[in-house]
């Protein structure tokens, strides 16, 4: 089946870094993959939609300048945070859509992003 | 933004007993479905209800759709430890954006 790899899984990184994140498609091509963002024990909030070789669309709210969204390729979407701060510790999961209306998406296994 | 609700927010069960969990949504849609996810990890894919389909089943879980009530459930028979989870609806709103839109979940412990 469809396989998406989002890594890492885990990381921890000091006030005003950055930190990028992975999602892979591993065995299909998906044009278009999808950012959420979940707060412990709360929901998945979509961040943005990634579309391969165009810019990302974002969700009210979630500023474009500090969740910077790369999507270059059929198999790879990149989600970087620009100059973390503790409250964007969170986990982060990314989707991506195979034939969404058939089967569903797939998701990664989700990055554990801790700013101390 | 949340599409909607689900209810309850948290189950607790015993093993074998049947564990029915209610999600209800805002817009119009094309498909609505239901995730697993262990405590900490991604999403697994469960269910998936196209928007002219009534009932579907697959396996141990039975889903519901009623579009006039903008409302689904899920059935899980028989549960079993392994079935502690949270439970999230989603759904593809109509149109052609292909953006889930999460409910709050459910949080299940199924006691052994």
């Amino acid at each position: 089946g469809a396989v998406v790899s989002q890594h890492p899984s885990w990381v921890i990184c000091k006030s005003g870094t950055s930190v990028k994140i992975e999602c892979r498609s591993l065995d299909f091509q998906a044009t278009t993959m999808f950012w959420y963002r979940q707060f412990p024990k709360q929901s998945l909030m979509l961040m943005a939609t990634s579309n391969e070789g165009s810019k990302a669309t974002y969700e009210q709210g979630v500023e474009k300048d500090k969740f910077l969204i790369n999507h270059a390729s059929l198999t790879l979407s990149t989600l970087t945070v620009t100059s973390a701060h503790p409250e964007d510790s969170s986990f982060y999961i990314c989707s991506a859509m195979q034939r969404a209306r058939v089967y569903g998406y797939t998701f990664g296994s989700g990055t554990r992003l801790t700013v101390v | 933004s949340q599409q909607g609700e689900e209810d309850p927010q948290a189950l607790s069960i015993q093993e074998g007993e049947n564990a029915t969990m209610n999600c209800s949504y805002k817009t119009s849609i094309n498909n609505l479905q239901w995730y697993r996810q262990n405590s900490g990890r991604g999403l697994v894919h469960l269910i998936l209800i196209r928007s002219n389909e009534r009932e579907k089943h697959s396996g141990r879980l039975r889903v519901t759709l009623d579009t006039s009530k903008k409302s689904s459930s899920l059935l899980i028979t028989a549960s079993r430890a392994a079935d502690t989870a949270s439970y999230f609806c989603a759904t593809d709103a109509a149109g052609n954006t292909g953006k889930l839109i999460f409910g709050q979940g459910t949080t299940l412990q199924v006691k052994p």
